[in-house]
């Protein structure tokens, strides 16, 4: 059983795009994350959730609205894709906050043409 | 925010102890140390994590100097599926408010 879970594992879409990537675990945790990580390799939080609550939001624009329906899932959502926003998205998640060991999903590599 | 500063890569022979060095010579007194890897293309895996006494799991060990400005990662015997990028990281904040700052890290390249 996959304890977090993401898809779609590749994402190829236009600039100008709104797309959906989905994220779930099945830990039983209470908190999620969005990791963003570049062409060059570093890794950064975007966003994380507690209890369906928004905890931690970096500067990211305003085009990425995560989703929390429940708190297995944590969806992110990018309006108005552009091309700088092509990079592998990671979900994340914790029994608490981001002092316990966070599990990280497989990882969904978007690419904006 | 405390920084870390690790080399940019290091190469290990397999069956070798891998030793990863890092510095944190900022970091605050109730500020923890963890190690995460990643491995090609997958997300990053746990490793360990410790405050200012050395730690052993079935991974890996940790050892934290007495100052506490820099600390250790050691793979008592690499295999070649130990070859990953590995993070040191300085916790921020506390809660659940708290976040891993993942740095460049040390790709470690192990070889037969």
């Amino acid at each position: 059983d996959t304890a977090v879970s993401q898809t779609p594992k590749y994402l190829v879409t236009q600039m100008g795009n709104d797309k959906s990537i989905k994220c779930e675990q099945n830990l039983g945790h209470d908190t999620m994350y969005w990791y963003k990580q570049d062409s060059k390799k570093f890794l950064k939080i975007m966003f994380s959730y507690n209890n369906k609550e928004l905890i931690i939001n970096e500067t990211v624009p305003n085009r990425f609205s995560p989703k929390s329906p429940d708190k297995a899932h944590l969806n992110l959502h990018i309006n108005s894709l552009e091309l700088g926003d092509s990079a592998v998205y990671f979900c994340a998640s914790s029994l608490g906050g981001g002092a316990d060991t966070q599990y990280f999903g497989p990882g969904t590599r978007l690419t904006v043409l | 925010d405390a920084k870390t500063t690790q080399p940019t890569s290091m190469d290990c022979a397999e069956g070798r102890a891998a030793n990863l060095p890092c510095n944190h010579s900022t970091i605050s007194g109730n500020e923890y140390v963890y190690w995460y890897r990643q491995i090609h293309s997958q997300g990053p895996q746990y490793i360990i994590h410790g405050l200012k006494n050395n730690e052993t799991n079935e991974m890996a060990s940790l050892i934290i100097t007495e100052d506490r400005k820099s600390s250790t990662l050691i793979l008592p015997h690499a295999t070649l599926r130990d070859t990953a990028v590995y993070y040191c990281i300085v916790r921020v904040g506390s809660g659940t408010a708290s976040k891993l700052t993942f740095g460049t890290g040390t790709r470690l390249q192990v070889t037969l």
